[in-house]
């Protein structure tokens, strides 16, 4: 299995832009995880999906963001628009809803917001 | 919700020393328990993990162990290389649901 795809790995853009992250999750797993890492606030858990619904999106932090899996093979997450203080890496993970429930991470997307 | 917290932030010890992380947990649902290793530049990987039926695990130089009434649960490492640096990262996690992450560990072993 080639694991959890992310794509782009690294994104500049300029504030104001829509900026999309695509994720697919590795086959069988039934869950999907938006991560960000910044230096500052560490790892955080912007949503996650259940069998392709949405079941916390607590950590999403304001509209500017939005995060789709229309299906079980692809999930986007989307900030429109985007602002410098959104520059993180960003982290797709899929994993198990039951059992062993290990993490398994994609490479990440790096995006700068200027 | 769930709370996660990690201490120590940064620790450095000595090619072949012992190192330990320590994490707390609040909710008492969570039962799932792993630890991430994530090198500069890469993604967190799965190092081991501990289920909330269990009070200890080992595997090779690494061990976690689980205090559930105190809600803890620590990391040591033993014969530390200097290939174990890295930022180490705790979590906790209930049933079918979302893992919680502590804000990491940076481990720096001098040869």
């Amino acid at each position: 299995d080639a694991g959890v795809i992310q794509s782009p790995r690294h994104e500049v853009t300029e504030m104001g832009q829509e900026v999309t992250l695509r994720c697919k999750p590795i086959s069988g797993h039934n869950s999907l995880f938006w991560y960000r890492q910044t230096m500052m606030r560490g790892l955080e858990l912007l949503i996650y999906f259940n069998n392709n619904v949405p079941i916390d999106d607590s950590g999403m932090p304001e509209d500017r963001f939005s995060a789709k899996m229309p299906n079980a093979s692809f999930s986007t997450l989307k900030i429109q628009p985007s602002e410098p203080r959104d520059s993180a890496v960003y982290f797709c993970a899929s994993s198990l809803s039951s059992g062993i429930r290990e993490l398994f991470f994609g490479e990440g997307s790096r995006l700068t917001v200027l | 919700g769930e709370n996660v917290e990690q201490h120590p932030s940064t620790l450095s010890v000595q090619e072949g020393d012992s190192a330990v992380i320590k994490c707390t947990y609040s909710d008492s649902a969570s039962n799932y328990f792993p630890w991430y290793k994530q090198e500069l530049g890469k993604r967190p990987q799965l190092i081991i993990d501990i289920r909330s039926n269990v009070g200890e695990k080992k595997d090779q130089r690494i061990a976690v162990t689980l205090n559930k009434t105190a809600k803890h649960f620590s990391l040591h490492i033993t014969e530390t290389q200097p290939e174990d640096s890295a930022v180490y990262f705790c979590a906790a996690s209930p049933s079918a649901g979302k893992s919680t992450f502590g804000d990491g560990t940076t481990l720096t072993v001098k040869p």
